[in-house]
């Protein structure tokens, strides 16, 4: 079976820092992983995903995510945050012998609060 | 925006009630999804579907039923609400394929008195 932790409930950065929001995974095979946003009272938004190559992913406003197989880890990183970044986070994963039926496994959430 | 869609937002009944919640999509996506969230937590598969007239339950045991009569229709219903039913519903939709993402509608938000 597959899961995700994400060891922080909450993550709290000064405006114009560096952030990071942790994500490991546990899944046989390599992993197809998602990080995705949710605002209050709205939806999640997809933001970036590592499905193979390249283990530095870009995604969405400024956001990137470093896959590591060996730590089985994808962080979430931005290398300057904002007030408006303040949000509620998830990361997710799918493993390859899936069929593509299932949904995504979601961790946990990070909330990240972002002062000015 | 991803082109997703549910209805109602807000909703607050009483014991009892059958209600429908709605989430449609018009981006001919195959696969289609219900989570439950409680307010800031994490996301609870609930129901699942591959295709047209195909519906599976998911990791959450949920009292609610789903039906999938056309691609872009994927409504969620419970017979008689109760009070541990209030939470939130997201619907989401995906391509065919492994490795693509979901596309989550607004939510809807239920209340059961």
């Amino acid at each position: 079976a597959q899961s995700v932790a994400q060891p922080e409930d909450q993550v709290n950065v000064a405006e114009g820092n560096p952030l990071t929001v942790k994500c490991t995974y546990s899944v046989s095979g390599n992993p197809y992983l998602f990080w995705y946003v949710q605002y209050p009272n709205r939806g999640l938004q997809f933001l970036l995903k590592y499905i193979t190559g390249d283990n530095l992913v870009k995604g969405s406003y400024g956001f990137e995510a470093e896959f590591n197989k060996s730590q089985t880890s994808f962080h979430l990183k931005k290398p300057s945050a904002l007030v408006s970044d303040s949000a509620l986070y998830f990361c997710a994963v799918r493993g390859p012998g899936d069929t593509g039926r299932r949904a995504l496994t979601f961790g946990s959430g990070t909330r990240l609060q972002v002062q000015p | 925006e991803a082109d997703i869609y549910q209805t109602p937002r807000y909703l607050v009944i009483g014991t009892g009630k059958k209600i429908t919640l709605e989430c449609s999509q018009t981006m001919g996506h195959d696969k289609m999804y219900w989570y439950q969230q409680d307010p800031g937590m994490e996301l609870h598969l609930i129901h699942y579907s591959y295709g047209v007239n195909s519906t599976e339950k998911g990791d959450l045991s949920s009292e609610s039923t789903v039906s999938r009569i056309r691609t872009e229709h994927f409504p969620l219903t419970l017979e008689s609400a109760r009070p541990s039913h209030t939470s939130q519903y997201l619907c989401a939709s995906g391509r065919q394929g492994t490795g693509n993402e979901q596309f989550f509608g607004p939510g809807t938000r239920l209340t059961v008195l």
